[in-house]
């Protein structure tokens, strides 16, 4: 299986919240991202938590970590247009080592 | 502040042609990286640069890809010659150091017929 797993689609109604999960194999991933990359843009980091955190809240973002299950989630609140975009779960290990991204979640937001 | 600038955005080219794409990374970045992003998939790294030296080169079809950073400022990497499988976004992106936060640049859309 992949390294890092998403699910490709999600759509949700302007206003409700988003909830895009990703699941990872490697017990080592000591930092783990998400990114978001819309059309013609550069890929853009959102967020990110440490491997010794359950859960982080920025805004309207909450991110939620299971190490254990090693299993991500990314939940943004009152979804809005701009918010269409794909949304790439990452990690990482310790040190220098390289980002493993996942295939990415496409979110599509109806007005 | 400038983002990390990448050009040319689009190429198309036949296989068995050369390429080459350039990255200008964001001003007092030591480290530089290279990406490939084939459709459908997430960025997939290719090499990385510490200032003018290797770091990684691991995942690189040395074979026909090669990347170079002399002077430890602008990149260039290049695919000689091009398959039909080299068809992917190559993006650039750029770090104070390394294991901090990538900044990246808009990629270049490569097409190989």
């Amino acid at each position: 299986g992949e390294d890092v797993e998403q699910s490709l689609f999600l759509s949700v109604r302007e206003g409700d919240s988003s909830v895009i999960n990703c699941t990872y194999t490697d017990s080592s991933s000591t930092y783990l991202y998400w990114y978001k990359q819309e059309p013609g843009a550069g890929l853009q980091l959102l967020t990110y938590i440490f491997s010794n955190m359950d859960m982080k809240q920025d805004q309207r973002l909450t991110v939620l970590l299971n190490k254990k299950d090693k299993h991500l989630s990314l939940r943004i609140a009152d979804t809005q247009t701009g918010d269409s975009a794909i949304y790439f779960c990452v990690r990482r290990g310790s040190g220098n080592t390289p980002l493993v991204f996942g295939k990415g979640t496409r979110l599509s937001v109806i007005a | 502040e400038a983002g990390v600038a990448q050009s040319p955005r689009y190429k198309i080219i036949e296989k068995r042609q050369s390429v080459a794409f350039w990255c200008n990374p964001i001003s007092g970045h030591a480290t530089l990286y290279w990406y490939q992003q084939i459709l459908g998939q997430g960025p997939k790294l290719l090499i990385q640069f510490q200032n003018n030296g290797v770091v990684d080169d691991s995942q690189l079809p040395k074979d026909r890809f090669s990347a170079e950073r002399l002077k430890g400022v602008d990149s260039t990497l290049k695919i000689q010659p091009a398959k039909l499988e080299d068809s992917a976004v190559y993006l650039c992106a750029s770090s104070l150091g390394q294991g901090s936060e990538q900044f990246f640049g808009p990629g270049t859309r490569l097409t190989v017929l």
